[in-house]
């Protein structure tokens, strides 16, 4: 079993649409999670940490259900710009440093 | 938040020759690393670079193949050695300072192997 596992999509969805990704993690002892956004041939950045209360900001709100192992990311009123690739990062334990990348979901938005 | 370059941004090689890949940080953090993404796949871990000593590596990646050096807390390289076709990939220096900070990217080193 992979450590992240996500759906790698794509996801074509319509402009204004709200779309949800799910991401699950097999290491309970993760402590620190977050979703990264890559466009195409750049690197990756930082999107958002992920709190065990949830989390929003802006369009953007981020739950983690430690129980069931995963992470969503919901993305309200989506726009154009949104259509990157979404990663599902975790840390492998706790103290550990070292962050753990899911495959990514590659989201289109259309016009 | 922290800019990192990176040089070459891309390269060509021959099979059997060795590239060294520089990586820069505008400002002294505390972790650097190294990472490779293939065509259509995530990050893998290569290594932590440690400034004044030898690189941890992760499972599957050896230094021979990979010698990292670390000389001061901005700067980094990785070389990749006796490169062969499946060496062709994407190389990302990436840079946190302290545990919970974000970790940055540099925009990678596209590197194809002939």
């Amino acid at each position: 079993r992979k450590e992240v596992e996500q759906d790698p999509g794509p996801f074509n969805v319509p402009e204004g649409a709200t779309v949800a990704f799910n991401c699950t993690y097999s290491n309970s002892a993760s402590q620190s999670f977050f979703w990264y956004r890559q466009d195409c041939r750049k690197e990756p950045k930082l999107l958002m940490s992920v709190y065990s209360s949830g989390n929003e900001d802006g369009r953007f709100t981020a739950q983690l259900n430690r129980a069931s192992q995963y992470i969503s990311l919901l993305i309200r009123d989506s726009k154009l710009s949104d259509s990157a690739t979404y990663l599902c990062v975790v840390n492998r334990s706790i103290g550990n440093e070292k962050l753990t990348f899911g495959t990514g979901t590659r989201l289109t938005i259309i016009p | 938040s922290a800019v990192i370059s990176q040089k070459p941004s891309r390269d060509i090689c021959q099979r059997g020759t060795s590239l060294t890949i520089q990586c820069q940080v505008d400002s002294q953090v505390t972790m650097m690393f190294w990472y490779r993404q293939q065509p259509g796949q995530s990050l893998t871990l290569i290594a932590t670079a440690n400034q004044g000593s030898e690189a941890t590596y992760e499972s599957g990646f050896v230094i021979d193949k990979f010698p990292i050096s670390r000389p001061n807390l901005t700067f980094s390289t990785l070389t990749v050695s006796n490169m062969s076709p499946e060496d062709s990939s994407i190389y990302l220096c990436s840079a946190r300072s302290g545990g919970a900070g974000e970790q940055f990217f540099g925009p990678g080193t596209r590197l194809t192997v002939l």
